[in-house]
């Protein structure tokens, strides 16, 4: 159980297109997915909490125009970066966790990740 | 300052070699600890979560036990299939929100 899954699993595109990734809870609902970003032998960087039904709350310096979060629904995340660039390039996870609704989770559980390449 | 301290960051093992991987915190309003396991280029996978001091759990050839302070993830015997990254995260309260926080990774590495 608690599985949680991403599409695409990799993504190339050339500079100022956009690109959206896709976070599923595959049998459980979620009120509250987490976006992060992972650097090369570095840990998780936290970028916003997502929120079903609301909007996404975002962590400081991480720009809310750029990387657009949508929680469409209970099972449902998508993370749109816009108009990428090189910069942009790195390893995108969502979690979810199992959880009454407005109720943070405790145990969260990630989805393979999303490796994005901004040429 | 709240923070989470992995150490060491780097360990390397030769098979059935036990040892012990440590995450110190310094956090106020501690919810719970958790351990996760990462493989190269793959999302964390959840392993254990500990609530309060005292508490151990096991799984296969990992235990994870917790203080006051710290908590050790401990590896009995291991394989190089356990090779991988080790994370910790302390969920904690800030005010009114929650949030997790995360360590840097202890770097496994299994010979056989």
């Amino acid at each position: 159980g608690a599985v949680v899954s991403q599409h695409p699993s990799w993504v190339i595109c050339k500079s100022g297109t956009s690109v959206k990734i896709e976070c599923r809870s595959l049998d459980f609902q979620a009120t509250t997915m987490f976006w992060y970003r992972q650097f090369p032998k570095q840990s998780l960087m936290l970028m916003a909490t997502s929120n079903e039904g609301s909007k996404a709350t975002y962590e400081q310096g991480v720009e809310k125009d750029k990387f657009l979060i949508n929680h469409a629904s209970l099972t449902l995340s998508t993370l749109t970066v816009t108009s990428a660039h090189p910069e942009d390039s790195s390893f995108y996870i969502c979690s979810a966790g199992p959880g009454l609704a407005g109720v943070f989770t405790d145990t969260q559980y990630f989805g393979p990740g999303t490796r994005l390449t901004v040429l | 300052e709240d923070q989470v301290t992995q150490s060491p960051e780097a360990l390397r093992l030769q098979e059935g070699e036990s040892s012990s991987l440590n995450c110190s915190y310094t956090v106020s309003g501690l919810r719970g600890l958790f351990w996760y396991r990462q493989d190269p280029g793959k999302g964390p996978e959840f392993l254990f979560t500990l609530y309060s001091a005292g508490e151990e759990k096991e799984k296969e050839r990992l235990k994870a036990t917790l203080t006051k302070k710290e908590s050790f993830l401990h590896i009995t015997a291991p394989k190089p299939e356990d090779s991988a990254t080790y994370l910790c995260a302390v969920h904690m309260y800030a005010g009114n929100n929650r949030k997790l926080i995360w360590g840097l990774g202890t770097s496994l590495a299994v010979n056989p």
